[in-house]
């Protein structure tokens, strides 16, 4: 069974630092990987799609790698904003089955 | 394209209450998810439907939960008695195999 670890589960930085986020799965036959931003309370938010067969994505300040071989992903956040406080999930797909990780909160301090 | 509708947005109700979620997904998305998500945890998923047909629901409580997909389209997932540990937020989501999942914005059920 698919299992998703997301590290460190909570993460505290100073407005303007980059960071990286940490998703770890056991299974690398995955079709996707996916990342997602959550505010407390809310639905998810999708923020990037990798595709098994690419390496990275990119929008904005955001950057996705994806090293099926590792069963590792990094989401990579530039210049932080405290906008950019949430908590944010990895879900691994395969066959229309996904797997979430665990999370990590993030909060960004003005 | 429409997102994911999901109703109502919140709703409070007492324990041993019955209550209802709607959900529409994506036009064309023949796969639809229910989850669970208790504060501080991850997404549980309770039911995946493809079409009109259960494809997993082996962490649905079923002596109280139930759920179907209307014509392979609206999905209803419905809470009967609910219980003090059932308040959480009930996300719905579509996917299309290979393109990833879309969330709804979920609803909060609060049970006093």
């Amino acid at each position: 069974k698919q299992e998703v670890t997301q590290i460190p589960a909570a993460l505290s930085v100073p407005e303007g630092e980059n960071l990286v986020l940490n998703c770890s799965f056991t299974d690398s036959a995955i079709y996707n990987l996916q990342w997602f931003r959550q505010d407390p309370g809310k639905g998810l938010t999708s923020l990037l799609l990798i595709q098994s067969s690419q390496r990275e994505q990119t929008s904005g300040r955001l950057n996705a790698s994806l090293d099926k071989s590792s069963g590792r992903s990094t989401l990579y956040i530039a210049a932080s904003q405290p906008g950019d406080s949430a908590t944010y999930l990895c879900a691994v797909s395969r066959l229309n089955q996904f797997y979430f990780g665990t999370g990590t909160s993030l909060t960004v301090i003005p | 394209e429409a997102g994911v509708a999901q109703s109502p947005r919140y709703k409070i109700i007492e324990k041993r209450q019955s209550v209802a979620f709607w959900c529409n997904p994506i036009s064309g998305h023949a796969t639809l998810y229910w989850y669970q998500q208790i504060l501080g945890q991850g997404p549980k998923l309770l039911i995946q439907f493809q079409n009109n047909g259960v494809v997993d629901d082996s962490q649905l409580p079923k002596d109280r939960f139930s759920a179907e997909r209307l014509k392979g389209v609206d999905s209803t997932l419905k809470i009967q008695p609910a219980k003090l540990e059932d308040s959480a937020v009930y996300l719905c989501a579509s996917s299309l195999e290979g393109y990833g999942y879309t969330f709804g914005s979920g609803t909060r059920l609060t049970v006093v």
